[in-house]
């Protein structure tokens, strides 16, 4: 069975520039969660998505959303990027959005460069 | 603010030897917590979990400790393999109480183990 796939693996933008990442999660799972991990950090929680809703969302700015398809596959959206959007963007997939026993799997993520 | 520390940036053992990677937390809500691992190149891959309600999980060579009191959690391997030379994340998630939020791991920084032949 395939896990978690991100897409691009890599991108290189310059400040300003808008970018989209995209995530289909392992099958039969319908939640969606996105991560931002900068060097040194551990993953940050940004979105989380449920049957196509948003169920949570982390402290980000409005440069940043998502949406999910009607088959749980998923879009991170990031407007005027600026130099500290260069990170890891992780997605993670889960059977449902709560919490114990409800494990995350997660994608290699996208390496994103802003120059 | 960090709500989960892992202090020690980097840990370094001999193969067959106990490996220990500790984790500190200071949110009282949390009370389900992961430990993942992660290598170069790939997203983090879950390795065990423990619910606020136990002391201790096992999962073969890997035990996780919990002392509730202390807000403190670890990760044992034993023993240790080379192959699990990889950065260790620890992550909480609180609890169905929490108002909505209990679907947000909160993630420490990482600790880099490393295993020596």
């Amino acid at each position: 069975d395939a896990g978690v796939t991100q897409s691009p693996t890599h991108l290189i933008k310059t400040r300003g520039q808008q970018v989209t990442l995209r995530c289909s999660p392992i099958s039969g799972h319908k939640s969606v969660s996105w991560y931002q991990q900068v060097l040194g950090q551990g993953p940050q929680f940004i979105f989380q998505y449920y049957e196509k809703e948003e169920r949570g969302r982390g402290n980000f700015p409005d440069r940043f959303s998502a949406r999910q398809f009607p088959n749980y596959s998923s879009e991170l959206n990031v407007n005027a990027l600026l130099l500290g959007d260069s990170a890891l963007y992780l997605c993670a997939s889960s059977l449902y959005p709560t919490s114990g026993g409800n494990e995350q799997f997660f994608g290699p993520g996208t390496r994103l460069t802003v120059l | 603010d960090q709500q989960v520390k892992q202090n020690s940036p980097s840990l370094s053992v001999q193969e067959g030897r106990i490996s220990i990677l500790n984790c500190d937390y200071t949110n009282s809500m949390f009370d389900y917590f992961l430990w993942y691992k992660k290598y170069p190149a790939e997203g983090p891959t879950f390795l065990i979990s423990i619910s606020s309600i136990k002391d201790k999980n096992e999962d073969g060579r890997f035990t996780v400790f919990l002392n509730k009191s202390a807000k403190h959690l670890s990760l044992h391997i034993v023993p240790s393999q080379p192959g699990d030379s990889a950065v260790y994340f620890c992550a909480a998630l609180p609890g169905r109480d929490s108002g909505g939020s209990n679907y947000k791991l909160t993630f420490g920084k990482g600790t880099l183990l490393t295993v020596n032949p």
